[in-house]
């Protein structure tokens, strides 16, 4: 079945380590974006990638990097710069090709920060 | 730029009563819209959407209709379920061919609560 995947659900981090969230498609989706979550709010863009090997900042991509070495993949790397990093992180795809698609989102991974 | 405005929730209804969550938009060139579900805990879903001017979107007894005169893509449900209770989030594409931040703009979600 074709589909986004995140990994894992849940993940837990120390202060001062960074930590890696995982996305991969089988879409075939040019464009890949992360959303960062918190309680009783809407989405917020962290960053996003057209292209492979290339990625743009959006609204809050502070304490974040990311990575596009291929097209299924957009891993998310959230660092010890990052002061405030508990929340629900959303991924997210879709295709660029002919009209205004929608976008496909991943089942979210949940970071707290202990 | 592009904006998208929804009511803000939560909004509370008793089992079986009709559903109105207000969409409105902004968008330049002609968008596309969509309406997706979340669930506690999980990612967003597609609901339903509508490419065109007067076209409607309708899935699990969910409807909305492109209304360009008013800027408006209203989510209706004739007769709610404990089930629909979730956070529902309007959308849209609005360039043509186009990817990136600037292409899908997201509203800021309504918490629909049913009760029994």
């Amino acid at each position: 079945d074709g589909g986004i995947t995140q990994s894992p659900k849940y993940l837990f981090r120390k202060e001062g380590q960074n930590v890696t969230l995982s996305c991969e498609q089988n879409l075939n989706h040019d464009a890949m974006y992360w959303y960062r979550q918190d309680p009783g709010q809407g989405l917020r863009l962290i960053y996003y990638s057209q292209i492979v090997n290339d990625f743009q900042k959006g609204d809050i991509a502070e304490g974040y990097s990311v990575s596009r070495e291929k097209k299924e993949s957009f891993p998310l790397t959230v660092t010890s710069a990052q002061k405030n990093p508990t929340a629900f992180y959303l991924c997210a795809s879709r295709w660029t090709g002919r009209g205004n698609t929608e976008a496909f989102f991943g089942q979210g991974t949940r970071l707290t920060v202990v | 730029g592009d904006s998208v405005t929804q009511m803000e929730g939560p909004v509370t209804l008793s089992e079986e009563a009709f559903l109105t969550i207000n969409c409105t938009y902004t968008a330049t060139g002609y968008p596309s819209l969509f309406w997706y579900v979340q669930y506690p805990g999980e990612g967003l879903q597609l609901l339903l959407k509508a490419t065109k001017a007067d076209d409607k979107g309708s899935n699990k007894g969910f409807e909305a209709t492109y209304r360009k005169e008013t800027t408006s893509f209203h989510l209706e449900k004739g007769s709610v379920q404990v089930s629909d209770s979730a956070v529902y989030f309007c959308a849209l594409s609005a360039r043509e061919g186009g990817g990136g931040a600037d292409g899908l703009t997201f509203g800021k979600g309504t918490h629909l609560i049913i009760q029994p």
